[in-house]
């Protein structure tokens, strides 16, 4: 079963304005955490924000924070101010359990445009 | 910050060579490092997870014996491409998590594969 889902194959902002970018997951581990990471054509994978499972605050990261609801397992990113060096895909992973050496599960992927 | 060594950036080769790729962690420890595989357009999907000092644990449908994993130190994991055919033509990329719960795992600028 899917455990990430990321439901948004391509999204198109306008330089400037705010996105979010949809992140659903599944897990009967109450201890987890959840990332997203920037992908730029280059291929590198570049963290952006962090939230675990037991944080109460939503995570935030300069542009980019993390609208996370528990009740929905839902963790979007939001990115505040789009700047065309945006432009890349951007996956959402999880973490289950509070093990540093935990594998992360990466959902598909959305492939951001930010237009001029 | 953690850094993660990958090298080669990119290889091209002939069908049925042995390529190797190694994954560094530049300023930390690393006791599991991880192996993925990306095609275009497509997520991230966990190969195997390297564990220093023993064997890597392999994801369903990864062939043991055509992706060879070695973790002989703390900061070295290497993934050998075993008589590579075009199939295997693909990006690879490695990732390392320090020793500190709930760090982001940190990834290597991958390696751009090509087998002729």
């Amino acid at each position: 079963a899917q455990k990430i889902t990321q439901t948004q194959p391509g999204m198109f902002v306008q330089e400037k304005e705010a996105v979010t970018l949809d992140c659903t997951y599944d897990t009967s581990d109450p201890s987890y955490g959840l990332f997203w990471y920037k992908q730029p054509s280059s291929g590198e994978m570049i963290f952006l924000i962090y939230q675990g499972s037991y944080d109460q605050q939503n995570a935030t990261e300069g542009r980019y924070s993390l609208n996370f609801q528990k009740a929905r397992k839902s963790a979007n990113l939001v990115i505040s101010a789009s700047q065309l060096g945006d432009s890349a895909m951007y996956f959402c992973a999880m973490r289950e359990g509070n093990n540093q050496g935990g594998k992360l599960i990466f959902g598909q992927g959305t492939e951001l445009s930010v237009k001029p | 910050g953690a850094v993660v060594s990958q090298h080669p950036s990119w290889v091209i080769c002939k069908s049925g060579t042995s390529v190797k790729i190694e994954c560094r962690s530049l300023d930390f420890q690393a006791t599991t490092m991880f192996w993925y595989r990306q095609f275009p357009k497509q997520s991230l999907m966990l190969m195997a997870t390297s564990n220093e000092g023993s064997k890597a644990t392999y994801e369903q449908g990864v062939e043991k014996d055509k992706f060879l994993i070695n973790h002989a130190s703390l900061t070295l994991s290497t993934l050998t491409v075993t008589s590579a055919h075009p199939e295997d033509s693909s990006f690879y990329i490695c990732s390392a998590s320090p020793r500190t719960v709930n760090q982001p795992q940190h990834f290597g600028d991958g390696t751009r594969l090509s087998i002729l």
